[in-house]
């Protein structure tokens, strides 16, 4: 299994513009979660699904941000419009179950200049 | 409110020299704590689960250990590849099923 795939790796973007951020995660897993890391806040849940239905989307900043998962094999994270605090690694992360341990992606680097 | 502090917040050591990195946890009630080791530019990948207190687990140079309110990770006779972030979380038994994250401690290990 190639793991969860995220993409892009690196967004550089101007303050106001949408941004779109993408996961797959590995397949047969029912949860999937995203979370925002930065130096002052550490690892912060977003949002998570299950069986693709958002289950808690208390994380979630501000209405700028909404997510959505279509299907069991891909999840986006949108921002409208993004602000320079933004700023920070994305990560998308998928599990099997309720008690396994969560597989993270490599993340996405959001600049918002 | 639950909370989950690690510490120290970095910790530089002599290879060979062992360790240990502490997390303290404030829940209403714990399903499964949970350690990550991160490495630079990479998502963080999975360590240990322990469920409940006195378990501990081993891997290579590493073990875990669970008390009911705190964690150790001990880290013997560590190598330079043994420099990295290490994270603990926690699962709450009534706050649904997402990793809730300390900030981590920064280890580097040097030659």
């Amino acid at each position: 299994d190639a793991g969860v795939i995220q993409s892009p790796r690196h967004e550089v973007t101007e303050m106001g513009q949408e941004v779109t951020l993408r996961c797959k995660p590995i397949s047969g897993h029912d949860y999937l979660f995203w979370y925002r890391q930065t130096m002052m806040r550490g690892l912060e849940l977003l949002i998570y699904f299950n069986n693709n239905v958002p289950i808690d989307d208390s994380g979630m900043p501000e209405d700028r941000f909404s997510a959505k998962m279509p299907n069991a094999s891909f999840s986006t994270l949108k921002i409208q419009p993004s602000e320079p605090r933004d700023s920070a690694v994305y990560f998308c992360a998928s599990s099997p179950g309720t008690r396994e341990k969560l597989f993270f992606g490599s993340g996405t680097q959001l600049s918002v200049l | 409110e639950d909370q989950v502090t690690q510490s120290p917040e970095a910790l530089r050591l002599q290879e060979g020299e062992s360790s240990s990195l502490n997390c303290s946890y404030t829940v209403s009630g714990l399903r499964g704590l949970f350690w990550y080791r991160q490495d630079p530019g990479k998502g963080p990948e999975f360590l240990f689960t322990l469920y409940s207190a006195g378990e501990e687990k081993e891997k290579e140079r590493l073990k875990a250990t669970l008390t009911k309110k705190e964690s150790f990770l001990h880290i013997t006779a560590p190598k330079p590849e043994d420099s990295a972030t290490y994270l603990c979380a926690v699962q709450v038994a009534f706050g649904g099923y997402a990793l809730n994250f300390g900030k981590g401690t920064s280890l580097l290990v040097t030659p």
